[in-house]
C-alpha cells in the first residue's frame, strides 16, 4: 500500500525528442507527488510536484499528468536535451497529516543523445 | 543559507569495522532522513525522524544500524561490524515539518561508504 511503481527503469531518448515516465501508486491517502532529479555525484533535488485535485502541471519543458482514478501521474520532458540526462524519482506523500514520510519510487535512468 | 552537510564525504574501511556517518540539516527543519543508495540504484529508505516523535527505524536493514538526533538537529548513522554490502552512498535529506503543505526535502551531497 506504501509503494510506488515507477517504469521504465532506464530510457534512452533522441535529443529533441519527447521522455515519458510513468508511476503508481495504491494508496489514496498520498495527497501530493513530487518529481526529484539526480544528476551523478548529486543528491536529488526537487524538479516539479503535483497534487491530486488538478490534472496537469506544467513548468517550462517539464509536465506532470495526473489520473487519479487511475492512480497513476507521469512526467513528460519535452524537446529533451543532453543536460536533461539524469535519474528521475517519482514520490508520494500525505500532507494532510503528522505523518508526512515521502516514498520514492526505484527511480528511471535517462540519457537523451544528440 | 547553508544547505544540508554531510561527513565524511567518503569513507573506506575494513570489514568488521564500525562507522559513523553525519549529517547536519537545514536549521528549523524537523524532518530528517537517511537513504541509501547502491550504485545505480533507487534511493532506499533507513529511517526517518520527524520533531519529537519516535523514529520511523522500518528501513533499517539490519540490527547493525542504528541512527540518532541529537536535540532535534544533527544526526548520526552509526554502522556496526561493516561488510562489503554496505558499500554505497548514504543520503541525508531534511524539510520543513509539512504542516498542511508539502515541503520540499533538501538532500546532502552524500557519504560514500566502502567496504574493504
Amino acid at each position: 500500500q506504501q509503494q510506488v511503481k515507477q517504469s521504465p527503469q532506464s530510457l534512452i531518448v533522441q535529443k529533441g525528442g519527447i521522455s515519458i515516465i510513468n508511476c503508481a501508486y495504491e494508496n489514496t491517502a498520498f495527497d501530493y507527488f513530487p518529481w526529484y532529479q539526480q544528476f551523478p555525484g548529486k543528491g536529488p533535488a526537487l524538479l516539479i510536484a503535483i497534487r491530486p485535485d488538478v490534472s496537469e502541471k506544467k513548468e517550462g519543458r517539464f509536465t506532470i499528468s495526473f489520473n487519479k482514478s487511475a492512480k497513476q501521474f507521469s512526467l513528460h520532458i519535452m524537446d529533451s536535451q543532453p543536460g536533461d540526462s539524469a535519474t528521475y524519482f517519482c514520490a508520494a506523500s500525505r500532507v494532510k497529516t503528522s505523518y508526512d514520510k515521502v516514498i520514492f519510487g526505484p527511480g528511471t535512468s535517462l540519457s537523451v543523445i544528440p | 543559507g547553508a544547505g544540508v552537510s554531510q561527513s565524511p564525504s567518503n569513507k573506506v574501511t575494513e570489514k568488521g569495522k564500525d562507522v559513523e556517518l553525519r549529517c547536519d540539516p537545514i536549521s528549523g527543519h524537523t524532518a530528517l532522513y537517511w537513504y541509501r543508495q547502491s550504485l545505480g540504484q533507487g534511493l532506499e529508505f533507513l529511517i526517518y525522524f520527524q520533531g519529537n516523535s519516535a523514529p520511523d527505524k522500518s528501513g533499517l536493514p539490519s540490527d547493525r544500524f542504528s541512527a540518532e538526533r541529537t536535540g532535534g538537529s544533527v544526526s548520526t548513522l552509526t554502522i556496526q561490524r561493516t561488510q562489503q554490502e554496505d558499500s554505497a552512498v548514504y543520503l541525508c535529506a531534511s524539510s520543513r515539518t509539512s504542516g498542511g503543505v508539502y515541503n520540499e526535502q533538501f538532500f546532502g551531497p552524500g557519504t560514500r561508504l566502502t567496504v574493504l
